[in-house]
């Protein structure tokens, strides 16, 4: 059974740029989340993917967007970038049929934003 | 809003000792109650959960208690090793995960 991965490990961005982060769900696993984790904190969501659909959302702006691709994999998309972004970035899959949202975490994007 | 307060921020115990955590929830649609250990430089893993419909659940060292009429729930780790030391989280889940602010534990040996 292959676990949730991410890429980049670590990126480094100026402010105003844009970002793009990839998620690999975990082996029959069809939905998405992705979270904010700031230093000292802990994860804040921001949205749910599931069957290439967004599903609930947190208290994010608009520029926080995202896809989810046929094969469950899944881009984080950050555009007009600020300081406040930087971040470690989090994605976490699970399977929506079940009753309850059991999750499981990548090793997350190191974002630091300059 | 939904929230989810987590105690206490730090905790040092000597190997061997007990350790718990513990959370209160606000949002009483809450049915589901995970727990994660954070080890630096990796993302949350989860050791232990809980449901709504139970009251407490054991897994070797590792205990979680729920409380639904006060919203409460804990943690508690027994015989406490080293390897133990790490950043834990509570959660609540209705429609959304709902993290705590997380409770670093050091294991002295």
């Amino acid at each position: 059974e292959t676990g949730v991965t991410q890429s980049p490990t670590h990126l480094i961005k100026t402010r105003g740029q844009q970002v793009t982060l990839r998620c690999s769900s975990q082996s029959g696993h069809n939905t998405v989340s992705w979270y904010q984790q700031a230093l000292g904190q802990g994860p804040q969501f921001i949205f749910q993917y599931y069957r290439e659909e967004e599903n609930g959302r947190g208290n994010f702006p608009p520029r926080f967007s995202g896809l989810q691709f046929p094969n469950y994999s899944s881009e984080l998309n950050v555009n007009a970038l600020e300081l406040d972004d930087s971040a470690l970035y989090l994605c976490a899959s699970s399977l929506l049929a079940l009753a309850y949202n059991e999750q499981f975490f990548g090793p997350g994007t190191r974002l630091t934003v300059l | 809003g939904e929230n989810v307060e987590q105690h206490p921020s730090t905790l040092s115990v000597q190997e061997g000792d007990s350790a718990v955590i513990k959370c209160t929830y606000s949002d009483s649609a809450s049915n589901y109650f995970p727990w994660y250990k954070q080890e630096l430089g990796k993302g949350p893993q989860l050791i232990i959960d809980i449901r709504s419909n139970v009251g407490e659940k054991k897994d070797q060292r590792i205990a979680v208690t729920l409380n639904k009429t006060a919203k409460h729930f804990s943690l508690h780790i027994t015989e406490t090793q080293p390897e133990d030391s790490a950043v834990y989280f509570c959660a609540a889940s209705g429609d959304k995960l709902i993290f705590g602010t997380g409770t670093r534990l050091q294991v002295f040996p």
